[in-house]
């Protein structure tokens, strides 16, 4: 089975930090997602890559950046960590042949900023 | 905007009681639809897909789907639940045009209550 893995289930952050979310997959997909899933809400797409060093602005990128180095990392970064921050983020990847497969998703990491 | 909708924020249902959760979405032309289930504590997992063919698909755990082009629409379905049922369920859509990104948009969720 494919595995998408986050390093963190629980994390705490103060206001204005710099906090960093990382993310593994180990099948060798093209793509890599990160989502935040806020009650009501689902799940928003903040980026997306598509290839090493490839970025991809999602519906909502604004306080984030992303860093894909290797093929099975992809980072997702807040610059300076904000309350409004303060959910559950997602990480998913797939194979570049094709969505049929749908998306693997990594188990979250919920992020608390205080 | 572009989206897709689920129109059932909770459900609570008794088992064996038959269920239903709409989705619908607002992209035209030819669009690739989904729907996850993630139970408590877990990840979010596949639980079926649609692509083309019969737009009626049959998913795992006894769900099915209805794909309805003229409501765009594709409503989730299972003729009787049961309490291992209880999770949140989003539906997605492959919106045409993403750049073969295989971007999803997905729903806001529906939580499901399975009472015994």
């Amino acid at each position: 089975d494919v595995k998408v893995t986050q390093s963190s289930r629980y994390l705490v952050k103060r206001t204005g930090e710099k906090v960093f979310l990382e993310c593994v997959q180990d099948m060798d997909h093209e793509n890599m997602f990160w989502y935040r899933q806020d009650p009501g809400l689902g799940l928003r797409l903040i980026y997306f890559s598509y290839d090493v060093k490839m970025k991809e602005k999602g519906d909502i990128p604004e306080g984030y950046s992303v860093s894909r180095e290797k093929k099975e990392r992809f980072s997702l970064i807040l610059e300076s960590a904000s309350t409004n921050q303060t959910s559950m983020y997602l990480c998913a990847s797939s194979s570049g042949t094709g969505v049929i497969y749908g998306y693997t998703f990594g188990s979250g990491t919920r992020l608390t900023v205080v | 905007a572009q989206s897709v909708s689920q129109h059932n924020h909770h459900v609570i249902l008794s088992e064996a009681a038959s269920l239903e959760l709409g989705c619908n979405y607002s992209y035209g032309g030819t669009v690739n639809l989904f729907w996850y289930v993630q139970y408590p504590g877990q990840h979010l997992q596949l639980l079926l897909k649609y692509f083309s063919g019969d737009p009626l698909v049959k998913g795992i755990k006894g769900f099915e789907a209805e794909f309805i082009k003229s409501k765009f629409s594709f409503n989730l379905r299972k003729p009787s639940v049961q309490w291992s049922d209880t999770a949140e369920y989003f539906c997605a859509v492959n919106p045409p045009r993403s750049g073969g990104y295989n971007k999803l948009i997905f729903g806001a969720g529906t939580r499901l209550a399975v009472h015994p």
